[in-house]
């Protein structure tokens, strides 16, 4: 099966600071996803990352904050700016293949914001 | 959207079948049910998926009336390592749409 990695995979920040996560699958997808899962919760969608093209949010998330870039078919990344203790979380990308139905996730990245 | 209602928690002991029912009684046509597993500071694996009737893979079946108001994901003789939460998801698949809504999951904890 394909494999989906994210980098980091954890990380400790300074609040003010930013920090960009990378998505790598290593076969092309079709569409690509970044998830936000704060601590003791379900997971909330931020985005769809589309590629060649401006990332679509989702209400309460917004391009300033949280910044993507997807430049090709198996590559994606998401910015956390301006980082505050609030967005300590676990960021997850998922993908989806082709026309199927069912969305992968990757591992996540846990990050600490203090 | 389609919101899911499955219980918050769950107990069952090793070799046991564990049956998870999820409602989802605004689900519409073109809705498929989706099941998922998650470990601590893992991101959601996938498990099954359906749209009516039944359906079984090598992990657990699905079982789906019916109305298609409510799903059943059954794991046959859980061990140790199924102590997870499960999460039951509706939405729509075709073409861009595969937005999902994520409820808390159900948090099972499987004992020796």
């Amino acid at each position: 099966s394909a494999v989906i990695s994210q980098k980091p995979s954890r990380d400790i920040c300074q609040r003010g600071t930013s920090l960009t996560i990378q998505c790598q699958v290593d076969s092309q997808v079709t569409m690509m996803f970044w998830y936000r899962q704060q601590p003791g919760q379900s997971l909330t969608l931020i985005a769809t990352a589309n590629q060649g093209s401006e990332a679509t949010y989702e209400s309460g998330f917004v391009i300033d904050k949280f910044p993507i870039s997807r430049p090709n078919l198996t590559f994606s990344t998401l910015t956390v700016s301006n980082m505050s203790p609030e967005d300590s979380s676990i960021y997850l990308c998922s993908v989806v293949w082709g026309d199927a139905e069912t969305q992968y996730f990757g591992p996540g990245t846990r990050l600490l914001v203090l | 959207l389609a919101k899911t209602t499955q219980p918050i928690s769950m107990d069952s002991y090793e070799g046991q079948e564990v049956n998870i029912t999820c409602s989802h009684n605004n689900i519409a046509t073109n809705d498929y049910i989706t099941w998922y597993q998650q470990f601590p500071s893992q991101g959601p694996r996938f498990i099954i998926q359906g749209y009516k009737t039944k359906v079984t893979n090598e992990v657990a079946s699905l079982f789906i009336p019916a109305d298609r108001k409510s799903s059943t994901l059954s794991l046959p003789r859980v061990s140790l390592s199924d102590t997870a939460v499960y999460y039951c998801l509706v939405g729509p698949w075709a073409g861009n749409n595969r937005k999902l809504i994520w409820g808390l999951g159900t948090s099972l904890a499987v004992n020796p």
